[in-house]
């Protein structure tokens, strides 16, 4: 059983640069979110999506936006960097109805460093 | 604003004695609460969860308390191996599945 991989590991971008971070899910689930970690702080939850639909969003501006595909592998995409965007992505796959709640893996995240 | 904290950035025991991490919530809509476990260049680990409707579980060496009238929960580990040496975090949950994170607690275990 393949477990949550992302890509790239890490990444150097610039300001005003867009970077999309891609994640496929655990094999078997259907529902996968995002979170951003940044230096010395918890995970924030970006916002996750059900079955190819956005599933709820957490305090993240629209030029993040997101992407599931029908094989429920994601993308993550920032527009405009900013130089407070360097962090840690960390995607997360589960198995769920959309509403209930289902452990969540996650996958070993990109670092992003914005310049 | 921080919904879930984690006051103590850091905790050292010794091998064999027990480990007793804390955690405080504001949000009383909050249903399911998680302690995960990170190591260095991995996503964080699932180690055990309760619903908000009960006030322990426990899962092996490790059992989770929950408080809601302080809005506190605390994972103890006993015995602590240094195995368990990791940051920890926090986690809660509210209804449409989104999960607040702490700020983690890194554990260090001595041998």
């Amino acid at each position: 059983e393949t477990g949550v991989t992302q890509s790239p590991t890490h990444l150097i971008k610039t300001r005003g640069q867009q970077v999309t971070l891609r994640c496929s899910s655990q094999s078997g689930h259907n529902t996968v979110s995002w979170y951003q970690q940044a230096l010395g702080q918890g995970p924030q939850f970006i916002f996750q999506y059900y079955r190819e639909e956005e599933n709820g969003r957490g305090n993240f501006p629209p030029r993040f936006s997101g992407l599931q595909f029908p094989n429920y592998s994601s993308e993550l995409n920032v527009n405009a960097l900013e130089l407070d965007d360097s962090a840690l992505y960390l995607c997360a796959s589960s198995f769920g109805s959309g509403t209930s709640y289902n452990e969540q893996f996650f996958g070993p995240g990109t670092r992003l460093t914005v310049l | 604003d921080q919904q879930v904290k984690q006051n103590s950035p850091s905790l050292s025991v010794q091998e064999g004695r027990i480990s007793i991490l804390n955690c405080d919530y504001t949000n009383s809509m909050f249903d399911y609460f998680l302690w995960y476990k990170k190591y260095p260049a991995e996503g964080p680990t699932f180690l055990i969860s309760i619903s908000s409707i009960k006030d322990k579980n426990e899962d092996g060496r490790f059992t989770v308390f929950l408080n809601k009238s302080a809005k506190h929960l605390s994972l103890h580990i006993v015995p602590s191996q240094p195995g368990d040496s990791a940051v920890y975090f926090c986690a809660a949950k509210l209804a449409g599945n989104q999960f607040y994170f702490g700020t983690g607690t890194s554990l260090t275990v001595i041998p």
